[in-house]
């Protein structure tokens, strides 16, 4: 079992739908990392959170640390929030980061 | 406002070939990383530096040489590239979380990636 899994793997859905990406995590971390990798592959960290909530624009991340459990949400889709994202655990006492597979989004005008 | 440079982009070797990936960052980040990304996989962390002149093994080193030359370079080598290392690497930064400093919970900055296709 990864100590990192996200679902769904693929999501497809039209444009100004409310978008969850799920992500589960096994082990005591630090920090919980949201990134979003481009169609063209470049990779942009979206948030960082070690409890609550945090919101910039259309995208929220929640994080529940008793439950090892966070969300990426993101409201009124757009076709250019299509990419795959990909959250990872930042592990007590150390830099290391362990990354989800990711979720692939596609929104369709 | 370049960020992680990462050269090159695209690179095609045969079996046994040796390379070196550049990573060269503008952020003053103490903290350095090698990942390769394969479909199915998450990254996996092949090397990191916390430091100028400090390098570490992560997940998946074997095959694998870095060089940490100054702080704003670090490079991946493959001494004799083998088709398993077929993969899109990158090379991320970060100011480091320990000591504890005031750059706390900082994310990391990744380069655009390189494509290495091993034949």
């Amino acid at each position: 079992k990864n100590e990192v899994e996200q679902s769904p793997q693929n999501l497809t859905a039209q444009e100004g739908e409310f978008i969850t990406i799920n992500c589960s995590y096994s082990v005591g971390i630090s920090a919980l990392h949201w990134l979003q990798q481009h169609p063209g592959g470049g990779i942009v960290s979206l948030f960082m959170l070690s409890s609550g909530k945090k919101k910039h624009g259309r995208l929220i991340a929640t994080i529940n640390i008793q439950e090892k459990h966070s969300s990426l949400h993101i409201t009124a889709s757009h076709p250019r929030d299509s990419a795959v994202y990909i959250c990872a655990a930042r592990h007590f006492g150390n830099e290391k980061l362990t990354f989800g597979t990711g979720t692939r989004l596609t929104i369709i005008p | 406002n370049a960020g992680v440079t990462q050269t090159p982009k695209f690179q095609v070797l045969k079996t046994g070939q040796s390379m070196t990936l550049q990573c060269a960052q503008d952020m003053n980040h103490n903290s350095m990383y090698w990942y390769r990304q394969d479909p199915g996989m998450g990254l996996r962390l092949i090397y990191y530096s916390a430091s100028e002149g400090t390098t570490d093994k992560g997940e998946v080193p074997n095959g694998y040489n870095v060089s940490r030359l100054n702080k704003r370079e670090f490079s991946l080598r493959l001494e004799s590239a083998a088709p398993s290392q077929t993969s899109v690497y990158f090379c991320a930064s970060s100011v480091p979380q320990f000591p504890l400093s005031r750059f706390l919970n900082q994310p990391q900055h990744f380069g655009d990636g390189t494509r290495l296709s091993i034949l």
